[in-house]
């Protein structure tokens, strides 16, 4: 059962352009986390919310509670920016993270 | 340390070895997670402790797979008689909550991993 679906799968653009990814998730879910994976790297903690939008640098994300969405956007994308962004959803009392499929985002320059 | 530490990075077994992978959270971090990432596949959770105690050990795919954190600081993961469908990346995180005991939605570092082939 998947808690947490999140698009696209892939994702390719050009330099500068504007960059969405969407998720989902389902009840029981009470934070939402974006998560980057460089290849053979580790994982790196971009955004937690629960509610709102957050933004750093040229990462924006938002969460829409009463419809379970949230997206992360990049704005003036860049090569340096492709990497695997994963969406994850805090369960539970503990909060242990319910892991989206991960969408390989690839910039060209 | 400045951040969670994993080792070994890169382990090599013979199938039916037993293995030890060790994690060193963040120090003062009291929540510890432990989950594992297949080739090609988002991680899933294995194993939750808060300081010494094992609160959630739901995701351990068997009785193979054993997690301890005797001390509430250092965790080791210990699969016993390996096989070939436990490679994977095996992740360390940790956080830290507001209040010990009591819980909070807070970020969790990640470790590098530990990359695990068995053979």
């Amino acid at each position: 059962k998947n808690e947490v679906e999140q698009s696209p799968q892939n994702l390719t653009a050009q330099e500068g352009e504007f960059i969405t990814i969407n998720c989902s998730y389902s009840v029981g879910i009470s934070a939402l986390h974006w998560l980057q994976q460089h290849p053979g790297g580790g994982i790196v903690s971009l955004f937690m919310l629960s509610s709102g939008k957050k933004k750093h640098g040229r990462l924006i994300a938002t969460i829409n509670i009463q419809e379970k969405h949230s997206s992360l956007h990049i704005t003036a994308s860049h090569p340096r920016d492709s990497a695997v962004y994963i969406c994850a959803g805090g369960l539970g009392g503990a909060q242990k993270l319910v892991f989206g499929q991960g969408t390989r985002l690839t910039i060209n320059p | 340390g400045a951040g969670v530490s994993q080792s070994p990075r890169y382990k090599v077994a013979k199938r039916g070895q037993d293995v030890a992978l060790r994690c060193d959270p963040i120090s003062g971090h009291v929540s510890l997670f432990w989950y594992q990432q297949a080739l090609g596949q988002g991680p899933e959770f294995l194993t939750y402790f808060q300081n010494e105690a094992q609160l959630d050990k739901s995701g351990l795919p068997s009785d193979r797979f054993f997690a301890e954190r005797p001390e509430g600081s250092v965790s080791t993961l210990k699969i016993q008689r390996t096989q070939q469908e436990d490679s994977a990346v095996y992740l360390c995180a940790s956080s830290f909550p507001g209040l010990a005991g009591v819980f909070t939605r807070e970020t969790q570092y990640f470790g590098p991993g530990t990359r695990l082939l068995v053979l």
